[in-house]
């Protein structure tokens, strides 16, 4: 199972700066496999981004993400209010599918 | 757009069979590109896939729960379905219904129900 690792848990931001996130997965995987989704309270999941780098429909540009191998990361370039919450790093590159365990962006 | 919704008993019994559908609409359960998922989430936790299932019937299966799962599909109905067996209050959790799409090498979840609760007690 390729277990995935986000860090921080927690972070402590306000609106306007740069968030950073990060997922650490136990094997290798390829960057087409890796996926991030935002959960804001009381809802579903939404996908932001697939296959590392690419941005889902209707995502603003303000979300990037990058990486490779075992490191990926999730950039929110100036958080707005409708940025915090909770985000999940996603690998669908081996069975089972895993999903990290979340990484919470709050408001300082 | 395509809408999922899920649907199912609020309420199972230990030892029981929790069973949920998920009721595909705004397009076609058949469509050659696309999974359709089921995920679940215990109060107050992250995430975790339970399995897909394909058109064609095809299926896969989260091996942790996979000796008490059958994921199945009515394309005449457009509708899938999660059956799992001998449930404990580890089940308990908000089940998530959604649809995978393949693209170009990339497989992502796409477009998700708002979940339903379901509570082993």
């Amino acid at each position: 199972e390729n277990v995935l690792t986000q860090s921080p848990g927690t972070l402590s931001l306000s609106p306007g700066e740069r968030a950073t996130l990060s997922c650490r997965a136990s094997h290798s995987l390829s960057s087409y496999y890796l996926d991030w989704y935002q959960q804001r309270p009381g809802q579903a999941p939404r996908l932001l981004i697939y296959g590392t780098s690419n941005r889902a429909a209707g995502i603003p540009d303000r979300f990037s993400g990058s990486g490779s191998g075992t490191d990926f990361t999730l950039t929110i370039s100036r958080l707005e209010p409708e940025d915090f919450a909770v985000y999940y790093c996603q690998q669908c590159g081996s069975s089972p599918w895993t999903f990290g365990q979340g990484t919470t962006v709050e408001i300082k | 757009q395509v809408q999922l919704q899920e649907s199912g008993p609020g309420l199972v019994k230990p030892s029981q069979t929790l069973s949920l559908t998920c009721g595909v609409s705004g397009g076609s359960i058949s469509s050659t590109d696309s999974y359709w998922s089921w995920i679940r989430q215990p109060p107050g936790k992250g995430l975790e896939w339970i399995g897909n299932i394909h058109y064609s019937g095809n299926t896969y299966y989260n091996p942790s729960l996979k000796s008490r799962l059958t994921i199945s599909i009515d394309t005449s109905t457009n509708h899938f379905s999660l059956r799992l067996t001998s449930v404990t209050a580890a089940d308990t959790a908000v089940f998530f219904c959604a649809r995978v799409t393949y693209s170009s090498g990339h497989y992502y979840m796409d477009v998700w129900g708002n979940g339903t609760t379901v509570t082993v007690s």
